[in-house]
């Protein structure tokens, strides 16, 4: 069971506007930074999300966080097959002492 | 850009010990915290600890407190990730990354805890 609750699946067809939502508590999300990160099949994980809504260089804007209390959501907008991937986010939480992630949602790009 | 590169990684029994290193470049070693995050097959990803730039803050996961230890010699620009007690649970591709927001990540090493 995860600190950070994800959705487990999502899908889209191309061109759709994708949000995959991550729930947490006060001593984590709604505390501190949220960060989201992509892992396409076979790779490490990558980057996507910091700070809440910041793209690293490179991350097209299609790819945008946002964050509100204890919640935070991701929305892929323009869907695309190469966005199929597997999604995590991630925040320190503040009674744990360290990090947490979510259980990560699977895209799916119909 | 930053450039992660782990070793260490193999076959172990229950009860056994080993030493993940991960190799750093590209970036200021000694400015950046650094993190170990594992990834059990099939699984999702799991946080395992963190150090500071200076190596004197370090944090762990309850999962393996007491068991690991994290360290780094900036001398080599090398994290390592000493892992004692191993268990079933432990086998995983361990990925090191850059910062406590895991900026940058090796392609990890896989470690195997079976009999």
């Amino acid at each position: 069971q995860s600190v950070l609750t994800q959705p487990p699946s999502a899908s889209g067809t191309p061109g759709q506007r994708v949000t995959i939502s991550c729930s947490g508590s006060s001593s984590n999300i709604g505390s501190n930074y949220l960060y989201w990160y992509q892992q396409l099949p076979g790779t490490a994980p990558k980057l996507l999300i910091y700070r809440n809504n910041q793209r690293p260089s490179g991350v097209p804007d299609r790819f945008s966080g946002s964050k509100s209390g204890t919640s935070a959501s991701l929305a892929i907008s323009g869907l695309r097959s190469e966005d199929e991937a597997d999604y995590y986010c991630a925040a320190w939480d503040d009674s744990l002492i360290g990090v947490v992630f979510g259980g990560g949602t699977k895209l799916n790009v119909l | 850009e930053a450039h992660l590169l782990e070793s260490g990684g193999g076959l172990v029994p229950p009860g056994g010990s080993l030493r993940l290193s991960c190799a750093a470049s590209g970036f200021t070693f000694s400015s950046s915290a650094m993190s170990w995050v594992r990834q059990a097959p099939g699984k999702g990803l799991e946080w395992v600890s963190s150090i500071s730039g200076t190596g004197g803050s370090t944090f762990y996961a309850d999962s393996v407190k007491g068991r690991f230890t994290i360290s780094r010699d900036s001398s080599k620009n090398t994290l390592y990730l000493q892992m004692n007690s191993l268990r079933a649970e432990d086998t995983a591709v361990y990925h090191c990354a850059k910062e406590i927001w895991f900026e940058y990540w090796g392609q990890g090493t896989l470690v195997t805890v079976s009999s």
